[in-house]
């Protein structure tokens, strides 16, 4: 069975400090792979998108791949406290997400 | 360009009836996915819609159905209902089918009592 798994956390940093979510997967042949960033009572938004190896940067945040190792990471820097939320980690054609991580940025 | 939309927001039900969710696709989309979110867990997927036709489905049973229509907007029909389909119910589009980005519409909060 094709799996997606993240830390639950909750992770909690400060103002201004990197935030870091990581994500593994099993299914090998997957190619492609999504940040979603999910506010309490609102639906996933996407954030990220990477489909090599190596990294991908866009304003604050850089997603990495690596697929020999089968694990995508999320860099959230200079974190605001408008960053809280469940990070959702998705891969494949027909999304298998993660179960979530929740980060806490405190002012 | 208009996003994902879906109807209705919220929905209460009894267990036994049947529910029909609706969901219109972003501009430009012409697949849609139908995934289910419980309370503190991620999506699952239900199914996919690619040109009318179904193009994959996860572990849901048969009564979890659906359409897709020539202007590429979907239906969710629920039959049967349990209490164990309470949960937030998400489509979402993309350009096309495979390894495209998907955007998420608001969603259905389905209460089944």
């Amino acid at each position: 069975q094709k799996e997606v798994e993240q830390n639950s956390g909750p992770l909690s940093v400060p103002e201004g400090a990197i935030a870091s979510l990581n994500c593994t997967y099993s299914d090998r042949g997957s190619q492609s792979f999504f940040w979603y960033r999910q506010y309490s009572g609102k639906s996933p938004e996407l954030i990220m998108s990477i489909y090599s190896n190596g990294d991908k940067e866009d304003g604050r945040f850089t997603a990495q791949l690596n697929k020999a190792s089968q694990y995508v990471s999320l860099l959230i820097r200079d974190s605001q406290p408008s960053d809280s939320a469940t990070y959702l980690c998705a891969g494949g054609g027909k999304l298998i997400f993660g179960q979530g991580t929740e980060l806490s940025v405190k002012p | 360009e208009t996003g994902v939309t879906q109807s209705p927001t919220h929905l209460i039900k009894t267990r036994g009836q049947q529910v029909t969710l609706r969901c219109s696709s972003q501009s430009g989309h012409n697949t849609v996915s139908w995934y289910q979110q419980a309370l503190g867990q991620g999506p699952q997927f239900i199914f996919q819609y690619y040109r009318e036709e179904e193009n994959g489905r996860g572990n849901f049973p048969p009564r979890f159905s659906g359409l897709q229509f020539p202007n590429y907007s979907s239906e969710l029909n629920v039959n049967a209902l349990e209490l164990d389909d309470s949960a937030l119910y998400l489509c979402a589009s993309s350009f096309r089918t495979g390894h495209y980005e998907q955007y998420f519409g608001p969603g259905t909060r389905l209460t089944v009592t």
